[in-house]
């Protein structure tokens, strides 16, 4: 089985300053890891994703995330944020081995951006 | 990117009366859809996955006669509410895989939502 724990469900940030949003994984296989970002009644739209290969991901909107396998963690980054980037923020996992192609989500990030 | 619509989006009806929401993959085929619900500031849950031509796989605790699940075409899955009550009320969002001929990515596309209101 595996599992996504985010370890903060808010966090509050003044706009231009940067943000950390923490997620670790469990799973006893190799995994994907994404970050998607939903906006209040919207589905869900990909941050960014690591599959292979560099374990610093850049994605849209400015966002980055490292994927560190000995800590099991793909904490997402942003240097400067902005009002805009206010959402809830979800890490997920996608684990390929078993077969199951369906993602198993963390309980999100609320990132209440203030001016 | 590929793209995933529902519908309607958000949908109000009575206790006891049974609502359909549609799924489709407008730009790819999608053999696999997967239908997702969301409690207020709550994570996403795994309800069932839709494979095209066969019947839905459900997760453990979700009633697969409260929530019918269709999956005709590569293109459309449909979610049916049976019997809908006030505590069925949430958010639901569907989502596909787009394989489109290369290296699996994982990577899952989403429709909007559909919200549910039981009175």
């Amino acid at each position: 089985a595996q599992s996504v724990t985010q370890l903060d469900s808010q966090v509050p940030v003044f706009e231009e300053a940067p943000v950390e949003l923490r997620c670790n994984y469990s799973s006893s296989v190799s995994v994907y890891l994404f970050w998607y970002v939903q906006y209040p009644n919207q589905g869900l739209q990909l941050l960014l994703k690591y599959l292979s290969g560099s374990t610093l991901v850049k994605g849209i909107n400015g966002f980055e995330a490292e994927f560190n396998k000995s800590q099991t963690s793909f904490h997402l980054r942003k240097p400067s944020v902005h009002i805009s980037d206010t959402a809830e923020y979800f890490c997920a996992v996608s684990n390929l081995d078993t077969g199951r192609r369906a993602l198993t989500f963390g309980s999100g990030t609320r990132l209440q951006v203030q001016p | 990117g590929a793209v995933v619509s529902q519908h309607p989006s958000w949908v109000i009806c009575k206790s006891g009366t049974s609502v359909k929401i549609e799924c489709r993959s407008l730009d790819f085929q999608a053999t696999t859809m997967f239908w997702y619900r969301q409690f207020p500031k709550q994570s996403l849950m795994l309800m069932a996955t839709s494979n095209e031509g066969s019947k839905a796989t459900y997760e453990q605790g979700v009633e697969k006669d409260k929530f019918l699940i269709n999956h005709a075409s590569l293109t459309l899955s449909t979610l049916t509410v049976t019997s809908a009550h006030p505590e069925d009320s949430s958010f639901y969002i569907c989502s596909a895989r787009w394989l489109a001929g290369g290296p699996e990515t994982g990577e899952l596309f989403f429709g909007e939502g559909s919200r549910l209101t039981v009175l």
